[in-house]
């Protein structure tokens, strides 16, 4: 089916560890997007991508890095994994319409 | 900063039930208003939006006023039904600006 998916759905992992999260969109759209999702807080955006091998930070970027190699792809990644990154990353994905954004269902990431 | 502010929930209501989340906004200039709604297990899925003053977003019998003088955008179902059950999110944006702000999400849960 067309859309975003994002892989994987749910983890668990280790404080300091690294961590790799994928988003993957059939729709050929130019601008990819995470957000965390938190109590009290909404989404807030992490990074974003206006292309391949184009990325800016977000409002919460402290600690995450992003690489978007082909336009399909847009990876996240926790260097070095700590407690306060534990949250659910919804990756997201817009072609030239800029209010017409396409949700992934999220992916449940626990720092242990 | 732009932020959103929405009324703290969750709610729960009856079926058949007015429903009123309410939604405050600041922000430097005229952004556009969306609300977005998210079923368990899902991504976010645009409601409606709206991008100017005195406009009025409408979709699945959810209604939703931007009101300039108020700086709200409180979102408003005549009759609700269990199938609404959902965190409803109010955000805002600029046009062709990536960074879409969201508030904390109103928990809705419909009663038969």
């Amino acid at each position: 089916d067309a859309g975003i998916t994002q892989s994987p759905r749910h983890k668990v992992t280790e404080t300091g560890t690294p961590v790799t999260l994928r988003c993957h969109q059939t729709e050929n759209h130019r601008y990819m997007y995470w957000y965390r999702q938190d109590p009290g807080h909404g989404l807030r955006l992490i990074h974003y991508s206006y292309g391949v091998k184009d990325t800016d930070k977000g409002e919460v970027s402290d600690g995450y890095s992003v690489s978007r190699s082909k336009t399909e792809d847009f990876l996240l990644t926790l260097e070095s994994a700590t407690s306060s990154q534990t949250s659910v990353y919804f990756c997201a994905s817009r072609d030239r319409d800029p209010y017409g954004y396409t949700f992934g269902s999220g992916t449940r990431l626990t720092v242990v | 900063g732009n932020s959103v502010t929405q009324m703290e929930g969750p709610v729960t209501l009856s079926e058949e039930a007015f429903l009123t989340i309410n939604c405050t906004y600041t922000a430097t200039g005229y952004p556009s208003l969306f609300w977005y709604v998210q079923y368990p297990g899902e991504g976010l899925q645009l409601l409606l939006k709206a991008t100017k003053a005195d406009d009025k977003g409408s979709n699945k019998g959810f209604e939703a006023t931007y009101r300039k003088e108020t700086t709200s955008f409180h979102l408003e179902k005549g009759s609700v039904q269990v199938s609404d059950s959902a965190v409803y999110f109010c955000a805002l944006s600029f046009y062709n600006n990536n960074d879409m702000r969201f508030g904390a999400g109103t928990r809705l849960t419909v009663k038969p």
